[in-house]
């Protein structure tokens, strides 16, 4: 059981928006930056966004992060097929002496 | 460019101990902007923080594997290592070390992981 509950599956057709939310609660999510990663099949995870809704260098503006209070949303835009991947998010636990807590994974579905 | 690399044995017998090794290259682990943390992903399943090493202020682990848990660094080798003691076969999965904002606690650069099976 994950500390954070993402939603198993999302699926978009092609060029759609999708958005995959993340809940948690006030010791983590609420007092915390969350981050977002892309995992495609049998590759490591990789940083898509930091401090809620920072990009890395060079990432493009179709992905996108918010947060509001405990919860936290991805957000994908002019889906493409090589989106299809599963997407984690994470964060701090200040109740569990800064241990790092992920969601179950979102599997995007790109129809 | 940063690299990181795990190495260590693929395969491990129940009660012993799992150790792993990430070599970092293009820059050093004695940086106070960033931890170095191990990951852990069993097969079909979804990411596990395992725990992290802040250079010369200490360890963080995962509560639930507090008890077999050890992070060490070796700075004139620039490598994190992990001892993980008394595996079962729920320590089967993808290894994998990687670099952590000390602010943000984003995971930015990540090895490419080691899959270690715990078996007889």
């Amino acid at each position: 059981q994950s500390v954070l509950t993402q939603p198993p599956s999302v699926s978009a057709a092609p060029g759609q928006k999708v958005t995959i939310s993340c809940s948690g609660s006030s010791s983590n999510i609420g007092n915390n930056y969350v981050s977002w990663y892309q995992q495609l099949p049998g590759t490591a995870p990789k940083l898509l966004i930091y401090e809620n809704n920072k990009r890395p260098s060079g990432l493009p503006d179709r992905f996108s992060g918010s947060k509001s209070g405990t919860s936290a949303t991805l957000g994908i835009t002019g889906l493409q097929t090589g989106d299809e991947a599963y997407y984690y998010c994470g964060t701090w636990d200040s109740s569990l002496r800064a241990a790092r807590v992920f969601g179950g994974g979102t599997k995007l579905t790109v129809l | 460019q940063l690299q990181l690399q795990e190495s260590g044995p693929g395969l491990v017998k129940p009660s012993e101990t799992l150790s792993l090794t990430c070599t970092v290259s293009g820059g050093s682990i004695t940086t106070t902007s960033y931890y170095w943390g191990w990951f852990r992903q069993p097969p079909g399943k979804g990411l596990e923080w395992i725990g992290s090493i802040y250079y010369s202020v200490g360890t963080y682990y995962n509560p639930s594997l507090k008890s077999r848990v050890s992070i060490s660094e070796d700075t004139s080798k620039n490598e994190i290592s992990l001892n993980l003691t008394s595996v079962t076969a729920a320590d089967t999965a993808v290894y994998y070390c990687a670099r952590e904002g000390a602010i943000t606690a984003a995971a930015d650069y990540w090895g490419q992981g080691t899959l270690v099976t715990v078996s007889p």
